[in-house]
């Protein structure tokens, strides 16, 4: 039981490249969610979902796009990366109701030059 | 609109001894309050949350917090904290009442000294 799982850990971009970041979680759970934390600002959040197929904005979804196309997947896309994304990012996963708790990834560090 | 505050960035505390974590919130519906502890280089996991019910919750390793619904507080609390205790720690706050929201406060680093 792996739990939440991200790829890659690490990335260097340069401006205007594009890259995937992948989570998957294996406890069946219906809501996933992809964060961003930024020193003294905690975590914001870019995109959610919540269930396979439906994807939300965010409070910062501005240069990200998600797709949700198996439940246990949940893809973070930058098209175009600006040195601003360069960031910390977590996915997490929770069961249906905002009253669950939500179980994170590790993270994947992200600097764009 | 709806906010979290937490209101000390960084703490320091030795080895042993009692520490609290505050956190306050602004809401216009009723509330479920959590405490997430991030390790270096680690996710978020969870030490507790309020639903409802007693306002005394107890957590994971040894942690408790007080929902106080008049001032609209959930502070964190550890009788005696020890050096594997250092790390940062979230208060988040999720709207009840349909749709979704979660808000999470800014982190609060608390440093444990031998």
């Amino acid at each position: 039981n792996a739990g939440v799982t991200q790829t890659p850990k690490f990335r260097v971009l340069k401006t205007g490249q594009s890259m995937t970041l992948l989570c998957a979680q294996d406890m069946n759970h219906e809501y996933m969610y992809w964060y961003r934390q930024d020193p003294g600002m905690g975590l914001r959040l870019i995109h959610y979902s919540v269930g396979e197929g439906t994807t939300a904005k965010g409070e910062v979804p501005d240069g990200y796009n998600v797709s949700r196309l198996k439940k246990q997947n949940f893809l973070l896309g930058l098209e175009s990366a600006a040195p601003s994304q360069t960031s910390v990012y977590f996915c997490a996963s929770s069961g249906s109701g905002v009253y669950n708790e939500q179980f994170f990834g590790p993270g994947t560090r992200l600097t764009v030059l | 609109a709806q906010s979290v505050t937490q209101l000390d960035s960084q703490v320091p505390v030795f080895e042993e001894a009692p520490v609290e974590l505050r956190c306050n919130y602004s809401s216009s519906v009723s509330v479920y309050l959590f405490w997430y502890v991030q390790y270096p280089n680690q996710g978020l996991q969870l030490l507790l949350k309020y639903l409802s019910g007693s306002t005394l919750v107890k957590g994971i390793n040894g942690f408790e917090a007080e929902f106080n619904k008049s001032q609209t507080s959930f502070h964190l609390r550890k009788p005696s904290v020890h050096i594997s205790d250092t790390a940062e720690y979230f208060c988040a706050v999720s709207l009840q009442g349909g749709g979704f929201k979660t808000i999470f406060g800014a982190g609060t680093r608390l440093f444990v000294k031998a």
